[in-house]
């Protein structure tokens, strides 16, 4: 069964520092990884998708992630936050059965101080 | 511009009332999903559809209905049948993937329910 976990439910930087966000998967078969980002109150936005091409993915708005097979995991990264980056990030697998629905991590709130 | 709406953005209900949450998308996607999202939790999948006139329940199907008549329309109904409604409902669709790809989902803005 495909599964992902999300390491921390909550993390806080200051602007201008290192993101990381830790998200591990199970998967039975080579995955289809996702991040998105939610503003409070808001959908969904894609911020980027691993779909077995490049294992270093670059998304929207300078965010990152490598997918490390060994590791099973899919960490997703951005050299500097910004305020705007504040929102709860949920790193995703999609399941080729039930249509391709998509598996959520519990998500973590991203923190931004100034 | 292209998109997916859904409407009302709030909405209350008393107890025993049913409840149709509407979704809408312009993007010509073949794919429909309907996922509830809790304080803290990840979104969990309550019916999806691949095609119109055909739908199939997801994890947490009790308590709701949905129609698929037309490709552009998915509303889910949310019956008093569903033991604890209020929620923060998200609607998706997802185009047909060329072989050997994986499209994305695209989701609406959301509807807040809140049982009184």
């Amino acid at each position: 069964a495909q599964s992902v976990t999300q390491l921390d439910s909550h993390v806080s930087v200051s602007e201008g520092t290192p993101v990381l966000l830790r998200c591990n998967y199970s998967s039975s078969y080579s995955p289809s990884l996702f991040w998105y980002v939610q503003h409070p109150n808001k959908g969904l936005q894609l911020l980027l998708k691993y779909t077995s091409a490049a294992t270093l993915v670059k998304g929207i708005n300078g965010f990152e992630a490598e997918f490390k097979k060994s590791e099973t995991s899919f960490h997703l990264t951005k050299p500097s936050a910004h305020m705007s980056d504040a929102a709860e990030y949920f790193c995703v697998v999609s399941d080729y059965n039930q249509g391709g629905k998509l598996i959520f991590g519990q998500g973590t709130e991203l923190s931004v101080k100034p | 511009d292209g998109g997916i709406t859904q409407s009302p953005k709030y909405l209350f209900r008393k107890e025993g009332q049913n409840v149709t949450l509407s979704c809408e998308q312009n993007l010509n996607h073949d794919a429909m999903y309907w996922y509830r999202q809790d304080p803290g939790q990840g979104l969990r999948l309550i019916y999806y559809s691949q095609i119109v006139n055909d739908f199939q329940k997801g994890d947490i199907a009790e308590g709701y209905s949905v129609s698929r008549e037309k490709k552009e329309s998915f509303p889910l109904t949310v019956t008093s049948a569903q033991k604890n409604p209020t929620a923060f409902y998200l609607c998706a669709s997802k185009g047909l993937a060329l072989k050997g790809s994986y499209n994305e989902q695209f989701f609406g803005p959301g509807t807040r329910l809140t049982v009184l």
